[in-house]
């Protein structure tokens, strides 16, 4: 049974540009929620994703968007980076129709750098 | 607006031995649940055990056990017989049945020695 698996492992981008990452949920799981984790911190929640659409959002900017896919699958994009956006992005899954919800499984996270 | 609280940054304990990292949470909700979650030095985010505000008994995994005190709204871990491999961040963190979201407290950073 296949965990929550996240790309890429690592990333490096310059300031002004945009990036994508991606996930895919464990097996089973219909919801994914994005959280982004500062050095030092907890995390810290972003959106989240149900039927391809956002259900909630945290406090973020619009330069932070996502979709998900008919696979359950999904993708967190930001855009015009600023250097207080690296950080750890984590990726969790859960059960909304199996009325798991609440309990969230994390993937192995994107260490994403902007310099 | 949720809450959660971990007043402890860094806690030590020798292996075999047993320790408690204390949690407290703030809601307003009756349906939530409550996890600790362990994160070592690769970063993935592990579930170590989950408690549902409704359960009276208080949730154990294995070497893992947790004192829930509702209405002091308090929620800490027992690890018993600690390992090297405990060695890591522990986070606490709550779910209310109205949010979508995993609320976490700041971590406590475990260390385990010889």
């Amino acid at each position: 049974d296949a965990g929550v698996t996240q790309s890429p492992t690592h990333l490096i981008k310059t300031r002004g540009q945009q990036v994508t990452l991606r996930c895919s949920p464990k097996s089973g799981h219909d919801t994914v929620s994005w959280y982004q984790q500062a050095l030092g911190q907890g995390p810290q929640f972003i959106f989240q994703y149900y039927e391809e659409e956002e259900r909630q959002r945290g406090n973020f900017p619009d330069r932070f968007s996502g979709h998900q896919f008919p696979n359950y699958s999904s993708e967190l994009n930001v855009n015009a980076l600023l250097l207080g956006d690296s950080a750890l992005y984590l990726c969790a899954s859960s059960s909304l129709m199996t009325g798991g919800f609440m309990t969230q499984y994390f993937g192995p996270g994107t260490r994403l750098t902007v310099l | 607006a949720q809450t959660v609280t971990q007043s402890q940054p860094e806690m030590s304990v020798q292996e075999a031995e047993t320790v408690t990292l204390s949690c407290t949470y703030d809601t307003s909700e009756s349906d939530y649940y409550l996890f600790w979650y362990k994160q070592p030095p690769s970063r993935q985010m592990i579930l170590v055990i989950r408690q549902e505000a409704y359960k009276q008994q208080n949730a154990t995994e294995n070497r893992f056990s947790v004192n829930f005190q509702k209405a002091a709204k308090s929620f800490s871990l027992k690890i018993s017989d600690s390992q090297l491999g405990d060695a890591a961040m522990y986070f606490c963190a709550s779910h209310t049945g109205t949010a979508s979201k995993l609320t976490f407290g700041t971590g406590t950073r475990l260390q385990v020695t010889l």
